[in-house]
Formats: C-alpha cells, sequence, structure tokens
C-alpha cells in the first residue's frame, strides 16, 4: 500500500498570501495518478486537482498542482477567505486509493 | 444535475451488519466506477472500496481494513450502489460517502461527484 505523508499538518496564513502544500508518497505514484480535494467542515469533499496537474470543472486558477514520482504540490497563489479549509492527496495509481493525514489551512 | 445520495446509516450494535446505497442520478451511472469513502469524526478520509463497471467484471478491490467484512455491489437498473457492512466494530463508526470516479475515453479523472454523506454509528 502506498502511503502518502501530507506536511505541512497545520499551515497559518493570511488572505491574499501564497500557500504550499507537500504530498510525499512511499512509493511512485504511477501515471502521477494524484488528485487534491478541499473539505470545509460539514461538507463531502470537492475535487480541485487529477492527474496531479489539472484542474477539476470550475475549480479557481489560483489553484495549482505539480509534482511527479514520489512529490507533490498543491499551490494557491492568493489565499480567498474561502480557501481556508483542509486539503487532502490522494492516489490512485495502485489498487488501493489511499488519502494522505490532510494539512489544515487555517486563518492567521 | 450530476448527484449521489447515500442513505441507511443509523446505530448498530458491534457484530451487527448494515447495508447502505447510494442512488446516483444526472449521468450514465452503468458507466461508472463508484468508491465508498469513509471519516471518523474529527480524523481524516480513508478509502473503503470501489466497484468497476460491467465492462470491467464490476471487478471490486476493498481497504485491508474491511476486507472481507465489507461487500461493494451494483444495481445498474436502479442506478444505484450499496455497501454491504458485516461484522461491524466501534472503529467502523464514520461517515461513510460514496464517489463517481469519473472515466472518459480512458481517461481518469478522479472522484468528481460525492454524496452528502450517511452517518454509521457502531456502539452497544
Amino acid at each position: 500500500e502506498i502511503v502518502l505523508t501530507q506536511s505541512p499538518g497545520t499551515l497559518s496564513l493570511s488572505p491574499g498570501e501564497r500557500a504550499t502544500l507537500s504530498c510525499r508518497a512511499s512509493q511512485s505514484v504511477s501515471n502521477s495518478d494524484l488528485a487534491w480535494f478541499q473539505q470545509k467542515p460539514g461538507q463531502a469533499p470537492r475535487l480541485l486537482i487529477f492527474g496531479a496537474s489539472s484542474r477539476a470543472t470550475g475549480i479557481p486558477d489560483r489553484f495549482s498542482g505539480s509534482g511527479s514520482g514520489t512529490d507533490f504540490t498543491l499551490t494557491i497563489s492568493r489565499l480567498e477567505p474561502e480557501d481556508f479549509a483542509v486539503y487532502y492527496c490522494q492516489q490512485y495509481g495502485s489498487s488501493s486509493y489511499t488519502f494522505g493525514q490532510g494539512t489544515k489551512l487555517e486563518i492567521k | 444535475e450530476v448527484q449521489l445520495v447515500e442513505s441507511g446509516g443509523g446505530l448498530v450494535q458491534p457484530g451487527g451488519s448494515l447495508k447502505l446505497s447510494c442512488a446516483a442520478s444526472g449521468f450514465t451511472f452503468s458507466g461508472a466506477a463508484m468508491h465508498w469513502v469513509r471519516q471518523a469524526s474529527g480524523k481524516g478520509l480513508e478509502w473503503v472500496g470501489r466497484i468497476r463497471s460491467k465492462a470491467n467484471s464490476y471487478a471490486t478491490t476493498y481497504a485491508a481494513s474491511v476486507k472481507g467484512r465489507f461487500i461493494i455491489s451494483r444495481d445498474d437498473s436502479k442506478n444505484t450502489a450499496y455497501l454491504q457492512m458485516n461484522s461491524l466494530k466501534t472503529e467502523d463508526t464514520a461517515v461513510y460517502y460514496c464517489s463517481r470516479f469519473y472515466i472518459r475515453f480512458g481517461e481518469s479523472y478522479g472522484m468528481d461527484v460525492w454524496g452528502q454523506g450517511t452517518t454509521v454509528t457502531v456502539s452497544s
């Protein structure tokens, strides 16, 4: 099973700042089959990025994904108030679709 | 509108069984792979398992934590996926979500549609 480790656990930033979230895999993720999700309290997760760098439908271009192999990054270029939430990475390159433990993005 | 609606959650005793349903609408359900994901209160997301389409032999895969106890099935005539949970443990207590994994012309687009979740509580 591929284990995904996200860092940092909590990120404290102000609106307008740039956020960089990391996701590291215990082994190479095939075909860059990695996704990022945003989750707000009481809501289902929302797909942001698939294929490591492709934005899902309706996702603003301030969200971008990059990386390959074992190291992946989600970048939010200029934080809006609605971006403060928990973010999860997920790999779907193996038969077991594991999630990272999440990064909480909070207002500083 | 593309939509998934889960139902069937509730309170069950340890060792008991429960069957969740996920009703789909707004897309071609028969062609979609369907996944179940759970989330314990205050915790992260945990992938539970998935069932592929008829074209892929309805193949199922499960997380190690539920393998042998949970069974995922589907009824394409009813546009519904199911999660049969047996031998339930207190650690199975969570909100259970179903999700569509979208594939088009052989390209994977990820889990792009999610239901609102249904709560399962395993307690005596």
